[in-house]
């Protein structure tokens, strides 16, 4: 059973390009989240989507960052515009579906952004 | 979101088992206290989740206190691969919406010693 897919593993842009970070969830699993940990810093939520929904953004910035988890397909992280200080590992983590109690989630190997 | 206090890190040699407390006093009672960790590099990886009672996997033992305002990761037997930052979360449960996210503070740092 496959873990949690993410790509690409590394990626570098200009300022000012925009970024698409791609994951895709284990078998079975309905809910994504986004996570962010700048260097030097703790993991940070981001966004929960379930499919074609957005769950909570909280943690999102409010301008150029945005993420859709289509019916099919991966989710996608994208960061237009993309600055110095976007420069970060992005992880995804997936989960089952509502109903079971305080689920784990599971974690793919991140993206490494770097912003030059 | 109900806080948790780690220490900043801890040491430990090979073979020998390992106590990482967790201190959560302003649990509430729907909270589910979760660990995870992460290895250099890699996305964290759940460790053990427990309510009330102390809980067994293949991993690790979580002991929790009576009053549930602390609680201890138990590695039995400490490995090189080990060595890792553990973070002990509060997540409130049971069910989904948007209380799902992780809170991640700042985990303690093991380092395990040959």
């Amino acid at each position: 059973n496959a873990g949690v897919m993410q790509n690409p593993r590394h990626l570098v842009r200009r300022r000012g390009q925009e970024a698409r970070l791609r994951c895709s969830p284990m078998k079975g699993h309905s809910h994504v989240y986004w996570y962010r940990q700048l260097p030097e810093e703790g993991l940070k939520f981001m966004v929960y989507l379930q499919k074609e929904n957005i769950i909570d953004e909280s943690g999102m910035p409010k301008e150029r960052f945005s993420a859709e988890f289509p019916k099919e397909g991966p989710s996608i992280l994208r960061i237009q515009q993309v600055v110095r200080g976007d420069s970060a590992a992005y992880f995804c983590a997936s989960s089952p579906a509502s109903g079971r109690v305080s689920y784990e989630q599971y974690f793919g190997p991140g993206t490494r952004l770097t912003v030059t | 979101d109900a806080k948790t206090t780690q220490p900043n890190s801890m040491e430990s040699n090979e073979e020998e088992p390992v106590h990482l407390p967790c201190n959560h006093s302003t649990i509430s009672g729907t909270d589910y206290i979760h660990w995870y960790r992460q290895l250099p590099s890699q996305g964290p990886e759940y460790v053990i989740h427990g309510l009330t009672s102390n809980v067994n996997n293949r991993m690790a033992s979580l002991a929790i206190a009576e009053d549930r305002k602390s609680s201890t990761l138990i590695l039995h037997r400490a490995t090189l691969r080990d060595a890792a930052v553990y973070y002990c979360i509060l997540k409130f449960g049971p069910y989904g919406g948007a209380t799902n996210k992780l809170i991640f503070g700042t985990g303690t740092l093991l380092a395990v010693q040959p």
